[in-house]
Formats: C-alpha cells, sequence, structure tokens
C-alpha cells in the first residue's frame, strides 16, 4: 500500500466546477504539502500544513484552498476551476525536524492529473 | 524571490556513458539541496545535502554541494536505460519549504 494516496488519480472537469482532490498518508507525518506541476515550470508550491490547526499559503495559493481534516488529510480545492489549472497535481509530507531530530526529505504521492476544458 | 535553475534541460546519452546535470540557486535562508528522480509517478528521493564539499553516493549515483558558488551536480556513471527520468533539483528553505527547478529530462538509450 502507498505511504502517500492521491484521488481521484485522473480528472477531467469543465470550466466553473467545484473540485477537490484528497491526499491521506499512513506515515505519521506532521507536515503535509500540496503542489502542482507544469511542463518547464517544475514543481510549484501551493499550500503548506505543519499541523491541523497550522495552514500556510504557498507560492501559488490564488484560485486554491485547503483543508486540514486531521494529521494524516489534506485536501486541496479548486472553488471554480479555470483552464489554465490544468495540471499534475501532487501532496507531499514530511515529519515535524523536532520529533526525529534532524530534516527528512518530503516524500511525494503519485500525483492527480487533472484536465480542465 | 527564491530561484533554481537546472543545465542542461534535456540530455540523451547512451548506455554506458557518465553524466553531470547541474543545480544552481538563488535563495535566502538555504537549509538543504535536495535531488529527486521523477519517472511517470511521484517524484523519489536520492539525496540531501546540506555541507559543502561531501559527497554523498549511492551505488552509480554520486551528488555535492558548493555552498559558496551556491551549485550542486548529480552524477551518473555507467548509466542504464532504467536511469532514463526526470531529476529535479530542489533548494529546502526556512519553514521546510522547497523550491524546484525545471528539471533535467535524461534519456538513456541502448
Amino acid at each position: 500500500d502507498a505511504d502517500v494516496t492521491q484521488t481521484p488519480r485522473n480528472r477531467i472537469t469543465k470550466t466553473g466546477k467545484r473540485i477537490m482532490l484528497e491526499c491521506s498518508q499512513t506515515k505519521g507525518h506532521d507536515r503535509m504539502y500540496w503542489y502542482r506541476q507544469d511542463p518547464g515550470l517544475g514543481l510549484r508550491l501551493i499550500y503548506y500544513s505543519f499541523d491541523v490547526k497550522d495552514i500556510n499559503k504557498g507560492e501559488i495559493s490564488d484560485g486554491y484552498s485547503v483543508s486540514r481534516q486531521a494529521q494524516a488529510k489534506f485536501s486541496l480545492s479548486l472553488e471554480s476551476a479555470i483552464p489554465n489549472q490544468t495540471a499534475l497535481y501532487f501532496c507531499a509530507t514530511s515529519p515535524e525536524p523536532r520529533k526525529t531530530g534532524y530534516n527528512q526529505p518530503q516524500h511525494f504521492g503519485d500525483g492527480t492529473r487533472l484536465s480542465i476544458l | 524571490e527564491d530561484k533554481v535553475v537546472q543545465s542542461p534541460l534535456s540530455l540523451v546519452v547512451h548506455e554506458g556513458d557518465t553524466v553531470t546535470l547541474n543545480c544552481s540557486y538563488e535563495v535566502t535562508n538555504f537549509r538543504s539541496l535536495l535531488w529527486y528522480k521523477q519517472e511517470k509517478k511521484a517524484p523519489t528521493f536520492l539525496f540531501m545535502l546540506t555541507s559543502s564539499g561531501i559527497e554523498k553516493k549511492s551505488g552509480r549515483l554520486s551528488s555535492i554541494l558548493d555552498k559558496k558558488e551556491l551549485f550542486s551536480i548529480l552524477n551518473i556513471t555507467a548509466t542504464q536505460t532504467g536511469d532514463s527520468a526526470v531529476y529535479l533539483c530542489a533548494v529546502e528553505t526556512s519553514g521546510s519549504r522547497l523550491t524546484f527547478g525545471e528539471g533535467t529530462q535524461l534519456t538513456v538509450n541502448p
């Protein structure tokens, strides 16, 4: 079983629709992140959360919102989807460094490919 | 604004060749530099570098960081077709935020 699970894996929808992408993890990590990947632009940070009560905007948060429902769940919403939000979306997790005593790398899910027509 | 630049963006080699991938960065509050390999799905972690001049090695892959000149290289020796992937460089800054480069698409032909 995957440690970081993203659903759905693929989604095609129309402009103006509300969409939710979900991420769940079994790694017990406190920190969770949402990225989008576009060709030629690498991965860009949308939102991140260090615990259930902590939500922070990333580099490109406009047009997106998030909810951290539990330590293991972090969802990303597009309130009114537009075509330039077509991208590959990744969720990632990492442990709190103070718990492990050292920094550890972020661990990624398999991604959600989202197409907005 | 934090910036990470990778070169080349694309590289085609033959099996057995040695390749060097480059990553330069300009960031505030540097904490570490990471390399990931991305095939069809999730980026998978290769190396995390925090100190200058200390080579990290895993099989045929190795990487080193130069914090004075603000760059890192990833070397792959005796390449195999299974090394074909996008290699991503990312820099971690304060707050555990990652800034990624565009990636290098490596194709290894038999």
